[in-house]
């Protein structure tokens, strides 16, 4: 079966750094994806991995290895409104997106 | 440029009664997709479009009829509605299917009695 793990919740401190991570088993992969979402709200998009390697864009970094079956986002100089949940998604075989359920994110002053 | 529009954002339904959830993208988006989103699990996709006048099953299609006549518009139909079927439905499009990301509406909260 095609399966997407990630950390239930983490919590981490204004200011700091934070690693999330996600692991997956897919037929197939077309690619990483990781989204934002705040409570309440829609999805956002954060970045595309498809290659192996770290992809940076500002305070958020994201890295992919396909032969590890493995991604992380990293979020740095963390600010109170990074409090979200973070999706991971893979495209599949299909290209189809297949989601993990998700980190939920705290951030303390 | 209002990107995707979902109506009605909430809405209460007694079991057996029918519903359409309204989507509309205005980015010219051929990809087009309906997902549903329940707590401690990922989205699930319900149904989708590659285009005008095609659509296909997800992974959770039972109980919810799609149609696609224009690029815009994507509905998504409750046909008899069970209370599994709370929850929290987001439409998303995307330019194409592989590499681009996809859009999200605001999503509609179903609640079924």
């Amino acid at each position: 079966g095609q399966n997407i793990d990630q950390p239930t919740e983490m919590t981490a401190t204004e200011g700091a750094i934070v690693q999330i991570n996600c692991t997956y088993q897919t037929s197939g992969f077309n690619g990483l994806f990781w989204y934002q979402q705040h409570a309440g709200e829609a999805p956002t998009f954060l970045s595309y991995n498809v290659l192996d390697g770290l992809e940076e864009k500002g305070r958020f970094s994201s890295f992919l290895s396909r032969s590890k079956g493995y991604s992380y986002l990293l979020l740095k100089e963390l600010q109170m409104k990074d409090s979200a949940s973070y999706l991971c998604a893979v495209s599949d075989s299909n290209y189809q997106l297949i989601w993990g359920a998700g980190t939920k994110l705290i951030i303390k002053p | 440029n209002a990107g995707v529009t979902q109506t009605p954002k909430f809405r209460v339904l007694k079991t057996g009664q029918s519903m359409t959830l309204l989507c509309a993208q205005d980015m010219n988006h051929e990809y087009m997709y309906w997902y549903r989103q329940d707590p401690g699990m990922g989205l699930r996709l319900i149904h989708y479009s590659v285009g005008a006048g095609i659509t296909d099953q997800g992974e959770v299609p039972n109980g919810y009829n799609v149609s696609r006549s224009t690029t815009e518009d994507f509905p998504l139909r409750l046909l008899s509605a069970a209370p599994s079927q709370t929850s929290v439905y987001f439409c998303a499009s995307s330019y194409e299917g592989a590499s681009q990301p996809q859009h999200f509406g605001d999503g509609t909260r179903l609640s079924i009695l």
